[in-house]
């Protein structure tokens, strides 16, 4: 089955404490993206990929960062993680380009509380 | 950065009736996407537009890329329940003029809620 796995779904960690969320995908998928969802805001595009050892910043990249040593994977790295940064977090990939339709594919989110 | 207004907010409508919405913005884009998020998932892709004046259906669902490549319309026609959810537009940026960079930029959201 297509899909892209988020691990973990939900984490609640403290201030400072460094952590990943993981991003596969089993499609071949060129281009991979994360967002982060809050209320009112919609989602914001953090970081994204369009191939291995292609990365480039979105539009809310400070505080993350992001690898692509792989195709299937785009782990998400919270390096000191504050307050801020919770939030409902998406990782996203399709074939070559966000629009390219019939190959779009959301993973179902991780909800990150940072206290 | 770039910025998309999406209108209206929230819709609370009554099933069998048709919906519209919209995204602006003071910036151009070379494609434009519509997306469905149902509660505690992630979205899910519903349309793509690739030019400008495009317009492009799916089921009851109709999208328009604009004329002038900064604004772009939904349309749902004969609303049933399980059209409850929400939508958000997209915008792919040009990189320099031409091509697609890999940034897409999202709108607010619109909720929609259907009376049966």
């Amino acid at each position: 089955e297509a899909q892209v796995t988020q691990n973990p779904r939900y984490l609640i960690t403290v201030t400072g404490k460094k952590l990943t969320v993981t991003c596969s995908q089993n499609m071949n998928h060129e281009y991979m993206s994360w967002y982060r969802q809050d209320p009112g805001l919609g989602l914001r595009q953090i970081y994204y990929s369009m191939n291995v050892e292609v990365t480039d910043k979105g539009d809310v990249p400070e505080g993350y960062k992001v690898s692509r040593k792989e195709k299937r994977n785009f782990p998400l790295i919270l390096e000191s993680p504050s307050p801020n940064q919770t939030s409902l977090y998406f990782c996203a990939s399709s074939l070559r380009t966000p629009g390219t339709f019939g190959g779009a594919f959301f993973g179902q989110g991780t909800r990150l509380t940072v206290v | 950065g770039q910025q998309l207004n999406q209108s209206p907010q929230s819709m609370f409508i009554q099933e069998g009736e048709d919906v519209s919405m919209n995204c602006t913005s003071s910036s151009i884009f070379n494609t434009w996407l519509w997306y469905k998020q149902d509660p505690g998932e992630g979205p899910v892709l519903l349309i793509a537009l690739y030019k400008a004046g495009e317009l492009t259906s799916n089921g009851r669902l109709t999208a328009q890329f604009g004329i002038t490549r900064k604004d772009s319309f939904l349309n749902i026609s004969a609303s049933i329940p399980s059209d409850v959810g929400i939508y958000f537009c997209a915008g792919q940026p040009p990189l320099h003029g031409s091509g697609n960079t890999g940034k897409l930029i999202f709108g607010q959201g619109t909720t929609l809620q259907v009376k049966p």
